[in-house]
């Protein structure tokens, strides 16, 4: 089974700024990644996908990125909406795997 | 824009099958895969199977290989998770989508299991 492990767990942040989340697999998934938000009792929301393709519908401010073993999910001017946890998840092969999350507090 | 409508909250005792109905208004599950992915209490997601739009399911998770199975009729989508453990207990997701990602989701449905 293919491993994503994400970092950091958790972090704080302020409305307005910019934040980075890694994902790293472990093995090399070419651009079989997808990010999730989840927001507190709710079901999860696909952002990305294919790495750096932004789901319709998505706002603008997040962008991902990488490639192989090393991905990124930025969010640039963090709204208030945008604290949640955010989930990585390789689509390289079954059984599908997530990462671990990482929460975005305030 | 699809809705997809899962049944309400079970609760089971060990050693017995759950059984979770996905129901999609508003579109159909016709032509995407649904996959199901579970969240245990506080803790992160987990992928358990998917179901093609052929209806041939795949589930290779080892922690639930011959336990789960998953069928589709019309426009419903059904998965059964047998011989609960309390480690079960968890909320229980279908997921519209392609073959590896889910751009839709239902709203949960808790299955709670104890002895």
């Amino acid at each position: 089974d293919i491993q994503m492990t994400q970092s950091p767990s958790s972090l704080s942040a302020s409305v307005g700024d910019r934040v980075t989340i890694t994902c790293r697999a472990s093995q090399s998934i070419s651009l079989y990644l997808n990010w999730y938000q989840q927001r507190p009792g709710k079901s999860p929301k696909l952002l990305i996908y294919a790495a750096s393709s932004l789901q319709r519908g998505v706002p603008s401010r997040f962008s991902g990125s990488g490639s192989g073993t090393y991905f990124t999910l930025s969010i640039n001017s963090l709204q208030p909406e945008d604290f949640a946890t955010y989930y990585c998840q390789q689509s390289y092969n079954t059984p599908l795997t997530f990462g671990g999350g990482t929460k975005v507090e305030i | 824009q699809v809705q997809l409508v899962q049944s309400g909250a079970e609760v089971k005792k060990t050693g017995a099958s759950a059984t979770v109905s996905c129901k999609a208004s508003g579109d159909t599950f016709s032509g995407y895969y649904v996959h199901w992915v579970r969240q245990a209490p506080g803790q992160g997601l987990e992928w358990m199977g998917l179901i093609n739009p052929s209806g041939v399911s795949t589930s290779d998770a080892q922690k639930f290989q011959g336990r789960v199975s998953m069928t589709r009729d019309t426009n419903t989508i059904y998965m059964e998770l047998s011989d609960l453990r309390s480690d079960d207990t968890a909320t229980y997701y279908c997921a519209r989508g392609g073959e590896g990602y889910f751009d839709s989701w239902g709203q949960g449905t808790v299955v709670s299991v104890s002895s």
